[in-house]
């Protein structure tokens, strides 16, 4: 079985400042972990993934995670956040030959002016 | 823009009731998938088509079906709707390439 916890509901970051949102995963065999962003009323927007290789991942609007095997982990960093990052993000993982996507909680990311 | 499309964009409609959400995949994906997100559920997984064959079952309620036409496009079918069925139910495709699901919009569905 897959799974994903997202530990924390709600992140405040003020503007301007460096953001995390934590993403811890159990699956077997190597991982396909992705983050999504949600916007109220919209649909979940893909922000990037982590398939193989290089365990940094650059994606959209200037995020970033880092996969770490030994945590089993993929949080969700930007370095800069901007009040327009305000949003439900998720972290989703599936296993080698299951498409099926495993989605974590969600974390209501707010980002203070 | 994903490239996803999904109709209705809100259902309103009573207990007992029957509908049907419509989805059409990316230009060129042959899966479609269907979750479900709800307050508290989540987000799941419901069932998943690849080129008109069911590929993937999840969470699926013995009262939802779907189908997925020659075209490609998808269509999900919700009966005997109880007000728990409230949910916004959504459609993603991916290629096999890329293994990245896309979402469409959601249907948002209220169960009177």
């Amino acid at each position: 079985a897959q799974s994903v916890a997202q530990p924390e509901d709600q992140v405040n970051v003020a503007e301007g400042n460096p953001l995390t949102v934590k993403c811890t995963y159990s699956v077997s065999g190597n991982p396909y972990l992705f983050w999504y962003v949600q916007y109220p009323n919209r649909g979940l927007q893909f922000l990037l993934k982590y398939i193989t290789g290089d365990n940094l991942v650059k994606g959209s609007y200037g995020f970033e995670a880092e996969f770490n095997k030994s945590q089993t982990s993929f949080h969700l960093k930007k370095p800069s956040a901007l009040v327009s990052d305000s949003a439900l993000y998720f972290c989703a993982v599936r296993g080698f030959g299951n498409e099926k996507l495993t989605f974590g909680t969600g974390t209501r990311l707010t980002i203070i002016p | 823009d994903s490239g996803v499309t999904q109709t209705p964009k809100h259902l309103i409609t009573a207990t007992g009731q029957r509908v049907t959400l419509r989805c059409s995949p990316r230009s060129g994906d042959l899966s479609v998938y269907w979750y479900q997100q709800s307050l508290d559920q989540g987000l799941q997984f419901l069932i998943q088509y690849y080129n008109g064959e069911e590929r993937a079952k999840g969470n699926i309620l013995e009262r939802f079906s779907a189908q997925q036409f020659p075209d490609l496009h998808s269509e999900l079918n919700l009966s005997s709707l109880e007000l728990g069925d409230s949910a916004l139910y959504f459609c993603a495709s991916n290629t096999f390439t890329t293994d990245t699901q896309y979402f469409g919009p959601g249907t948002r569905l209220t169960v009177l």
